[in-house]
């Protein structure tokens, strides 16, 4: 089984400063992970993905995160804000073989302040 | 591109009604999965489908039965509904073996 866990509820940032979302998954098999964005009363959007190959992985919006095998981390980084960035962002993790299902962690709402 | 289609987007349902909510995945896509979201809550999943047979089964209540049909829609019904069935219902769609699930808008189920 696996699980995740994003370490902070609410994240509040000013405008063009960096920003970190922290995730920390469990697995007992080989992980496939995913970073969501969900704006206000809309669905959810792939930010980016880490299938295999280099740990650091380049998403839309100018969002990157990195894979850590030793930290069974996988946060998410921007290195400037902007108001638009304002939503919630999940972490989900996927198994491998016939494990289709997407775990998902409790999110973390990103608040960008002018 | 097209995207991943969710009828209807708002449902609302007195207690004890049945709801049917259809999900039409990406064209050529043949995987379809159902995940609940509550109010603050994060997605839940429900159950999904490849090749019109149930692939995987999540905490989905037995009032809850979902099926694959030959064009590769989807559709969720949910009998006897109850206050805490309101939430938000989304559908994904994948190309088995793509790990890459594309979600829906969305369906908001208000049970009142």
């Amino acid at each position: 089984a696996q699980s995740v866990t994003q370490l902070d509820s609410q994240v509040p940032v000013f405008e063009e400063a960096p920003v970190e979302l922290r995730c920390n998954y469990s697995s007992s098999v080989s992980v496939y992970l995913f970073w969501y964005v969900q704006y206000p009363n809309q669905g959810l959007q792939l930010l980016l993905k880490y299938l295999s190959g280099s740990t650091l992985v380049k998403g839309i919006n100018g969002f990157e995160a990195e894979f850590n095998k030793s930290q069974t981390s996988f946060h998410l980084r921007k290195p400037s804000v902007h108001i638009s960035d304002t939503a919630e962002y999940f972490c989900a993790v996927r198994g491998g073989g016939s494990n289709y299902k997407l775990t998902f962690g409790k999110g973390t709402l990103l608040t960008v302040n002018p | 591109a097209a995207g991943v289609i969710q009828s209807p987007r708002h449902l609302i349902k007195e207690k004890r009604e049945t709801a049917t909510l259809k999900c039409y995945p990406i064209p050529r896509h043949d995987t379809v999965y159902w995940y609940q979201q509550g109010p603050g809550q994060d997605p839940q999943f429900l159950i999904s489908f490849y090749e019109k047979m149930q692939s995987d089964k999540g905490s989905i209540p037995d009032r809850f039965s979902a099926q694959q049909f030959s064009d590769y829609h989807s559709e969720l019904n949910m009998s006897s509904l109850e206050l805490g069935d309101s939430a938000l219902y989304f559908c994904a769609s994948s190309l088995a073996p793509s790990l890459e699930q594309y979600f829906g808008p969305g369906t908001r189920l208000t049970v009142t």
